[in-house]
């Protein structure tokens, strides 16, 4: 079992949807959740991280952490073509800061 | 701005033949990181460089080699490329050490078949 899962889709939604991305980790461990954004042939961008558990909110993106469950959360409000990437998870194990565990990615579709 | 840069950009090897890959950042960063991703598996470390002269195995760091040549710049050496070295390799720099709160920045990548 890979320490975190994520649904690689695609996921197609119309725009203007609102979009949830998720990922599932097994590590409790796990301090910083990351979310990144990577378009066609190019490289992941950070898009938004959070610490430990709760939600944080950026313009139209919040991430929410509900630790207990082991579950993250990235929605994406008025969603637009331009928000059509895979976006991919990552987390930092506590006894390490270089080795970022990361999930597979989640294809995303906003069709116009 | 430039940020990271990665050379070559596409590379077809045979099996055997040996390749660096290039990558230099101009961010003053201290830590700098290599990663393969292939599809349904993320990205996997290969190796990192938490600072100048200093080197370390990531996760899957067999079949590859590294220097860290100064501050901009960290290759990574395929010394007998095999079919499952295969696949889109990343370099990325970060700023202190690792933060994972400060992230990462990529470069575009270099798209790697080995036949």
């Amino acid at each position: 079992q890979k320490e975190v899962e994520q649904d690689p889709g695609p996921l197609s939604v119309p725009e203007g949807a609102i979009v949830s991305l998720n990922c599932t980790y097994s590590n409790s461990a796990f301090q910083y959740f990351m979310w990144y954004r990577q378009y066609s042939r190019k490289g992941p961008e950070l898009l938004m991280y959070t610490y430990s558990s709760g939600n944080k909110e950026d313009g139209r993106f919040t991430a929410q952490v509900d630790k207990s469950s082991k579950y993250i959360s990235l929605f994406i409000r008025d969603s637009q073509p331009s928000d059509s990437a895979t976006y991919l998870c990552a987390m930092s194990p506590p006894d390490s800061n270089y080795q970022l565990i990361w999930g597979a990615g989640t294809k995303l579709i906003i069709k116009p | 701005n430039a940020g990271v840069t990665q050379t070559p950009k596409f590379q077809v090897l045979k099996t055997g033949q040996s390749m660096t890959l290039q990558c230099a950042q101009d961010m003053n960063h201290n830590s700098m990181y290599w990663y393969r991703q292939d599809p349904g598996m993320g990205l996997r470390l290969i190796y990192y460089s938490a600072s100048e002269g200093t080197t370390d195995k990531g996760e899957v760091p067999n079949g590859y080699n590294v220097s860290r040549l100064n501050k901009r710049e960290f290759s990574l050496r395929l010394e007998s490329a095999a079919p499952s070295q295969t696949s889109v390799y990343f370099c990325a720099s970060s700023e202190h050490g690792g933060d994972p709160v400060l992230g990462a920045f990529f470069g575009q990548g270099t798209r790697l078949t080995v036949v």
